[in-house]
């Protein structure tokens, strides 16, 4: 089946860094790129839709200027977190969207952030 | 990663009629989670059952939890047009990742 990745699958680093977060669709091209993120023991907040060629939707709530969303091509998104903060700290998980006969979706492993 | 399996893939019922999708797991979890896609849209979060917990209600919601089997079922009652979507279970264990299953398209014909 098709699957996504996400790299790095961990990071940690200090308070006022930049982290970048990848997401590769690695066998089929994404229509349109998800960007979630989760607090532990809590559901998926959706942060943002992203679609290639345009800009990311972002969801209310969510800083677009502290969360930038790429989305280059078709099978690679980013999001990079800048200027991070602690409260920043949760686990970000992407999914990939292929509109084909039927729409399908797949979700990468996300990835684990911890800002100190 | 995807641990959860979602079945049926695809169900089509008549509005009106009761949908009940299952997920199986593999290992042991905290929660799990039931969530919700429009196409092409994100997904919304629908319920979420704990572990020690077998039975859950929320509106036009059921969902149950047998642990022993490692499954869950989802039934939608009194379905609307407005309920197709694609439907996905999610779990989460010891280390709080959460892992989604491969997810079940609901189409609800007038």
């Amino acid at each position: 089946g098709a699957v996504v990745s996400q790299h790095p699958s961990w990071v940690i680093c200090k308070s006022g860094t930049s982290v970048k977060i990848e997401c590769r669709s690695l066998d089929f091209q994404a229509t349109t790129m998800f960007w979630y993120r989760q607090f532990p023991k809590q559901s998926l907040m959706l942060m943002a839709t992203s679609n290639e060629g345009s800009k990311a939707t972002y969801e209310q709530g969510v800083e677009k200027d502290k969360f930038l969303i790429n989305h280059a091509s078709l099978t690679l998104s980013t999001l990079t977190v800048t200027s991070a903060h602690p409260e920043d700290s949760s686990f970000y998980i992407c999914s990939a969207s292929y509109r084909g006969v039927q729409e399908t979706q797949y979700f990468g492993p996300g990835t684990r952030l911890l800002v100190l | 990663s995807q641990q959860g399996e979602e079945d049926p893939q695809a169900l089509s019922i008549q509005e009106g009629e009761n949908a009940t999708m299952n997920c199986s797991y593999k290992t042991s979890i905290n929660n799990l989670q039931w969530y919700r896609q429009n196409s092409g849209r994100g997904l919304v979060h629908l319920i979420l059952i704990r572990s020690n917990e077998r039975e859950k209600h929320s509106g036009r919601l059921r969902v149950t939890l047998d642990t022993s089997k490692k499954s869950s079922s989802l039934l939608i009652t009194a379905s609307r047009a407005a309920d197709t979507a694609s439907y996905f279970c999610a779990t989460d264990g010891w280390d709080d990742k959460i892992i989604f299953g491969k997810g079940t398209r609901l189409h609800i014909l007038p």
